[in-house]
């Protein structure tokens, strides 16, 4: 089956520097590459996903980056908040079953 | 809009003890999953329902069973909690036409003893 490797497992950077989370996956067959922040207390939120006809997506500050050959993708955040702390989780899917990465803790310091 | 509840939002329970822990979304989303967070371990699914009447196996199904009477509600019932089943449980749901964008509950932290 799939298996989704997220790295690192924490990030620290400044307030205003870029931070980028990556991902490997496994089966070729996976379509479907969500990433998903959450914060302290609450469930899950999806901030942005990609499909595997699409090597790049951005939305505002975050984009995600999709290499199908190599297997692998990547969130970037740039010019980075305080309010970008969280745990962020990437996952892969190829039908509705998400199979997520490990979590990586980013801390924004002032 | 509520979204997705769940209830409780934390409880301590006694190994042995049987436990059902309560999802509602008010979206009509025709799927809902049911997951688990462990550090270190990110978020397995345990159970899903691809609609109203049907369930599924996930990842880490063992210990755990699921119900969908209705769209609405999609309970995890534990028959006979084990400490390793202390975890956070998330609930999802998603559209029909969009499966695989999972909207998550606020969660349930679990502690069995």
């Amino acid at each position: 089956g799939e298996n989704v490797e997220q790295h690192p497992s924490t990030l620290s950077v400044q307030e205003g520097d870029s931070a980028v989370i990556k991902c490997t996956y496994s089966d070729s067959a996976s379509n479907y590459f969500p990433w998903y922040k959450q914060e302290l207390g609450k469930g899950p939120q999806l901030i942005i996903d990609i499909r595997s006809n699409v090597g790049e997506k951005k939305d505002q500050r975050i984009a995600v980056t999709l290499n199908k050959t190599a297997k692998h993708f990547s969130l970037h955040i740039t010019e980075t908040q305080p309010e970008d702390s969280a745990v962020y989780f990437c996952a892969a899917s190829k039908t509705d079953k998400l199979i997520f990465g490990t979590g990586t803790r980013l801390q924004v310091f002032p | 809009i509520a979204g997705i509840t769940q209830a409780p939002t934390s409880q301590i329970l006694a190994a042995g003890r049987r436990m059902t822990l309560r999802c509602t979304q008010d979206m009509r989303h025709n799927a809902m999953y049911w997951y688990r967070q462990d550090l270190g371990l990110g978020l397995r699914l345990i159970h899903y329902s691809n609609t109203a009447g049907t369930t599924g196996k996930g990842e880490v199904p063992d210990g755990y069973s699921v119900s969908r009477a209705n769209t609405d509600d999609f309970p995890l019932t534990l028959a006979s909690a084990v400490p390793s089943q202390t975890s956070v449980y998330f609930c999802a749901s998603s559209e029909q036409g969009d499966r695989e964008t999972q909207y998550f509950g606020p969660g349930t932290r679990l502690l069995v003893l």
